[in-house]
């Protein structure tokens, strides 16, 4: 069975810190995928980022970074100096042959 | 880019209403998905639609129903609202395979009261 965990439900920085937001999940599929998606108090699910479980390269996109280590079943998100805007819940998310399974969501709170 | 809409961002109702949540897609994707969303419990599936008057029901269709007549609409329908489905709403859409990103709209908060 599919299973994603973000055990951190709610972190608060100050601005400019760097945060890393968790994410543990749980397969019995050789080929899946992991997602990262943004959700601002608009309400609105955005994509940040979906990565194949072959190819286990980080990956930087501007003051994101995603780090994928099959060993442990984790694929951490990092964001660098943390910005207000960046306030919002983020889920995790991982899909394989059955459907997409997402975490519980982590609320992130930077303050200025 | 991806366009998916959802008919309302608000909605309140009463007990016992009939509800139809409305969710149109304009990337000609196979897949459209009805989730809700509780402090809590993360985004659960209710219901996905791979095809055209295709359905299946997904962790929680309990109370729900949906109809797909044309590919770019999806709509889920409260049969006799109830106050625990007072929930926020979200509507996505992917192209053919499960594993294909989902991309979603904006979500519909609603209040039955």
């Amino acid at each position: 069975a599919q299973k994603v965990t973000q055990a951190q439900t709610e972190i608060s920085v100050v601005e400019k810190e760097d945060v890393t937001l968790d994410c543990v999940y749980e397969t019995r599929d050789t080929t899946y995928y992991l997602f990262w998606y943004k959700q601002p108090p608009s309400g609105e699910l955005v994509f940040l980022i979906r990565r194949n479980s072959f190819d286990e390269q980080n990956e930087i996109s501007g003051r994101y970074s995603w780090n994928f280590q099959k060993s442990t079943s984790s694929f951490n998100f990092t964001i660098t100096a943390s910005q207000v805007v960046d306030s919002a819940v983020y889920f995790c998310a991982q899909g394989g042959s059955e459907k997409l399974v997402f975490g519980k969501g982590m609320k992130l709170t930077v303050n200025p | 880019d991806v366009k998916v809409t959802q008919s309302s961002r608000y909605l309140v109702k009463r007990t016992g209403e009939k509800v139809f949540l409305e969710c149109v897609q304009d990337m000609d994707h196979e897949n459209m998905f009805w989730y809700r969303q509780d402090p809590g419990l993360g985004l659960r599936l209710i219901y996905f639609s791979y095809d055209v008057k295709m359905k299946e029901k997904g962790d929680i269709p309990e109370g729900y129903s949906v109809s797909r007549e044309k590919k770019e609409r999806f709509s889920l329908i409260l049969e006799s609202a109830s106050t625990n489905q007072t929930s926020m709403y979200l509507c996505a859409s992917s192209s053919v395979g499960g594993t294909e990103t989902q991309y979603f709209g904006p979500g519909t908060r609603l209040l039955v009261l």
